[in-house]
């Protein structure tokens, strides 16, 4: 079945480590996105690619890091630099011309 | 950048009744996309409804539909006969669609520069 992955479901991360997030389409789409929710603050913009090799970064992508070396792949890395990681991750992907975005399950990141 | 905002941060309506969710939007852009997204418990995020800036009629999905007034950058979402599964966070989508020059050097020309923005979300309770 065509859809987008992300991997893990849970993560818990020791302060001061880099981790990385999933996220992995089969859906043949250009654009992917990376979205971190907080309790009512809705959905933010971390990082989007439109295209293999080539990503721009969204409202809040201090602290965050990706590469995209595969259509299908778009990992998200979270670096000791960001002082508040614990939240929802969504990764995101939609074909090239604009239509609606395909989410993945989510990724819900804890820093013990 | 563009912002999305949704003023009602929760709202309840009684089964069978109709509700209206707003959203307003503030961009420059003339090229670009509305959506409505429904967020359950299962935190899956689900399209319920989309609008192509360009067109001048409101698109409906069953009971869903919308009152997209491009000069107010107003963009509302109407749920009638509400039902129990209809209960969710709903979140208002703002996707351009402009040409910009790629930062990667193995790109050459012009990419698609449509990210998608969103407001911050009315949590919708159906209350039997």
């Amino acid at each position: 079945d065509g859809g987008i992955t992300q991997s893990p479901k849970y993560l818990f991360r020791k302060e001061g480590q880099n981790v990385t997030l999933s996220c992995e389409q089969n859906l043949n789409h250009d654009a992917m996105y990376w979205y971190r929710q907080d309790p009512g603050q809705g959905l933010r913009l971390i990082y989007y690619s439109q295209i293999v090799n080539d990503f721009q970064k969204g409202d809040i992508a201090e602290g965050y890091s990706v590469s995209r070396e595969k259509k299908e792949s778009f990992p998200l890395t979270v670096t000791s630099a960001q002082k508040n990681p614990t939240a929802f991750y969504l990764c995101a992907s939609s074909i090239m011309v604009a239509s609606e975005a395909f989410f993945g399950q989510g990724t819900r990141l804890t820093v013990v | 950048a563009q912002t999305v905002t949704q003023s009602q941060p929760e709202m309840s309506v009684q089964e069978a009744e109709t509700v209206t969710l707003s959203c307003t939007y503030d961009t420059s852009e003339n090229n670009y996309y509305l959506f409505w997204y429904k967020q359950p418990p299962s935190r899956q995020m689900i399209l319920v409804i989309r609008q192509e800036a360009y067109k001048q009629q409101n698109a409906t999905e069953n009971r869903f539909s919308v009152n997209f007034q491009k000069a107010a950058k107003s963009f509302s979402l109407k749920i009638s006969d509400s039902q129990l599964g209809d209960t969710a966070m709903y979140f208002c989508a703002f996707m351009k669609h402009v040409m910009t020059r790629s930062n990667s050097p193995s790109v050459i020309g012009d990419v698609n520069n449509n990210d998608m923005r969103f407001g911050a979300g009315t949590r919708l309770t159906v209350k039997p």
